[in-house]
This record gives structure tokens, C-alpha cells and sequence, in this order.
């Protein structure tokens, strides 16, 4: 089955930084990627995502780029504030279902 | 406004007892899920459903039992067989189970043991 990988478990960044989060996928059938931003005591909220037929895609200050053949996606949020701090989780599902695997999430903290 | 609805936010089980967490969604979604959150892991999945009155067992399945008798509803019961239920529990859906559907959540419960 398939596997997510998230890296790294921590990020601390100076306001108006950026900053990136890694996922790396085991299933090449996977091909839909959808980032999501935990608050503290709130469920996941969904803030982009990505299918397997586009390789990048952004939206305002957050950008997810994917690479099929080394089977990694990211995302990049720019000119970082306080209020992104949160956890952010990277998923990935296959092909003919919607059964989603997870990552272990990334604590950032966006330092004033 | 649409949305995913859980309740109650916390809840304390006692040794030997059965819990029964709510999931309520109006978003006229066929898709629902239950997923179970621990500290520094990503999301785990109990039991999801596709349809109204059909469910299937996650990668976690063993002390919880669920039931889908209504599109709108999608209650899971936490039972004393499952030995260490403290955790944070999220309940997704989706339009359908098809691929690439985003699941929204809801705001979760917080389940201890007393």
C-alpha cells in the first residue's frame, strides 16, 4: 500500500521568510496530493492540491510543485506571518479510490 | 453555512465502558470517514463508508464499530475492547469515494480515559 513520508517534523522561520515542506510517496499509481493546515484543537483544513497531471500549482502565497518520476511533492509558502503557524500535513491517494495515507505532519512556527 | 459537525468536543471513557462519538455532515456528501489523530503521527484511518448503509474497515478497525443508517450521519463507537483509546478522533467526507475527492474535517474529539 501506500506510504507518506514528511519532512521535516519541525520548522521554525523568521516572519516574511519562506518556507518549504517535503512528502515523498511509495504508490507510482498515486495521483492526487492534497496539503492540509491544522490549527490547535481544530480538524485539518484543506489549503491546496495537486493532481498527478500538473506539475506545480499556486495560489497566492502557497505553491505545491510535484515530481512524478522521484515520486516527492512540496509546498512552498512565501513571505511566511504568524498566523501560518500551524501543522501541515501532506496526503496522497491512488488512482481509482479515495482511500488518502497521510504524513506525519510539520510544526512550523513563524517567529515575529 | 455547510459543514462537518462533532460532537461532544471532549469526552472521558471509563474503564469497561462503550463511547459513542457523533459525526453530522450536510453537505450532501456519499463519502464519510473516521480517522484516529495520535501526537506526532499523521492521520489513521478507523472505518469510512461510501454510501449509506455500507462501511468498510480502515487499518485500525479492532474496538470500533460505526453504522450508517442516515447520508447526513456516521457515528463511531469507541468499545471497551479497544485498550488504549486516548486519542483525538476526526470525521471526514467527500462526495463520493472516487479518486482525487477532498475530504473535509470536522473540529474533531478529544477522547481520555478517566
Amino acid at each position: 500500500g501506500e506510504n507518506v513520508e514528511q519532512h521535516p517534523s519541525t520548522l521554525s522561520v523568521q516572519e516574511g521568510d519562506s518556507a518549504v515542506i517535503k512528502c515523498t510517496y511509495s504508490d507510482s499509481a498515486s495521483n492526487y496530493f492534497p496539503w492540509y493546515k491544522q490549527e490547535l484543537g481544530k480538524g485539518p483544513q484543506l489549503i491546496i492540491d495537486i493532481r498527478s497531471n500538473v506539475g506545480e500549482k499556486k495560489d497566492q502565497r502557497i505553491a505545491v510543485t510535484l515530481n512524478k518520476t522521484a515520486k516527492h511533492f512540496s509546498l512552498h509558502i512565501t513571505e511566511t506571518q504568524p498566523e501560518d503557524s500551524a501543522v501541515y500535513f501532506c496526503a496522497a491517494s491512488e488512482g481509482n479510490n479515495n482511500d488518502m495515507r497521510f504524513g506525519a505532519g510539520t510544526r512550523l512556527t513563524v517567529k515575529p | 453555512d455547510g459543514g462537518i459537525t462533532q460532537s461532544p468536543k471532549y469526552l472521558f471513557r471509563k474503564e469497561g465502558q462503550n463511547v459513542t462519538l457523533s459525526c453530522e455532515q450536510n453537505l450532501n456528501h456519499d463519502a464519510m470517514y473516521w480517522y484516529r489523530q495520535d501526537p506526532g503521527q499523521g492521520l489513521r484511518l478507523i472505518y469510512y463508508s461510501q454510501i449509506v448503509n455500507d462501511f468498510q474497515k480502515g487499518d485500525i478497525a479492532e474496538g470500533y464499530s460505526v453504522s450508517r443508517e442516515k447520508k447526513e450521519s456516521f457515528p463511531l463507537t469507541v468499545t471497551s475492547a479497544q485498550k488504549n483509546p486516548t486519542a483525538f478522533y476526526l470525521c471526514a467526507s467527500s462526495i463520493n469515494f472516487g479518486a482525487g475527492q477532498p475530504q473535509h474535517f470536522g473540529d474533531g474529539t478529544r477522547l481520555s480515559i478517566l
